[in-house]
């Protein structure tokens, strides 16, 4: 069936760091693709997503690329602020939607 | 706009018994979601309701678990009798989709934390 793997957690990284979160994905068909984050004390809000090969969501300064041919959408951030210190989920959805594990993020300032 | 409201926040229970949980949607939002989120884990879809009718609980443990969404507004998810594998966050989240498709963003309730002794 359809999965979802991501990196294992935590990450921690200082202030103003390259953030790269991997996550890579499983489907039978053309699934699309979403980031969630959970920020401390919140629910899951939606990142960013993307719903075909090649499309490439932004949000806040985060982006990730649908890679079709890598079965992959990688979550990066060019410098991250101890403000992105989350748990970040990646999913697809195709008739139903599955969620990676989760990766925890801290930034040190 | 007021978000996704649940309640409890948080049930601490023995197992054997029941207990339910509460979830009033977004205004206007036709489709609502439970999930399960056990320690470590991303979220699992539980049930999806499209206004009152269930669109999908394939995934729901239909001897223990039931839920029901009057009125396309308001929805309940009980567990009876709750067994400790039970232990969890249990989410909802509400969207516009009036259309089935996965694409329309989901909005996530703060969820209900479930321990079962």
């Amino acid at each position: 069936g359809d999965s979802v793997t991501q990196m294992e957690g935590p990450v921690t990284l200082s202030e103003e760091a390259f953030l790269t979160i991997n996550c890579t994905y499983t489907a039978t068909g053309y699934p699309s693709l979403f980031w969630y984050v959970q920020y401390p004390g919140e629910g899951l809000q939606l990142l960013l997503k993307a719903t075909k090969a090649d499309d490439k969501g932004s949000n806040k300064g985060f982006e990730a690329t649908y890679r079709k041919e890598t079965t992959s959408f990688h979550l990066e951030k060019g410098s991250v602020q101890v403000s992105d210190s989350a748990v970040y989920f990646c999913a697809l959805s195709s008739d139903k939607i599955i969620f990676g594990k989760g990766t925890r993020l801290h930034i040190l300032p | 706009e007021a978000g996704v409201a649940q309640s409890p926040r948080y049930k601490i229970i023995e197992k054997r018994q029941s207990v339910a949980f509460w979830c009033n949607p977004i205004s206007g939002h036709a489709t609502l979601y439970w999930y399960q989120q056990i320690l470590g884990q991303g979220p699992k879809l539980l049930i999806q309701f499209q206004n009152n009718g269930v669109v999908d609980d394939s995934q729901l443990p239909k001897d223990r678990f039931s839920a029901e969404r009057l009125k396309g507004v308001d929805s309940t998810l009980k567990i009876q009798p709750a067994k400790l594998e039970d232990s969890a966050v249990y989410l909802c989240a509400s969207s516009l989709d009036t259309s089935g498709s996965w694409y329309n963003e989901q909005f996530f309730g703060p969820g209900t934390r479930l321990t079962v002794l």
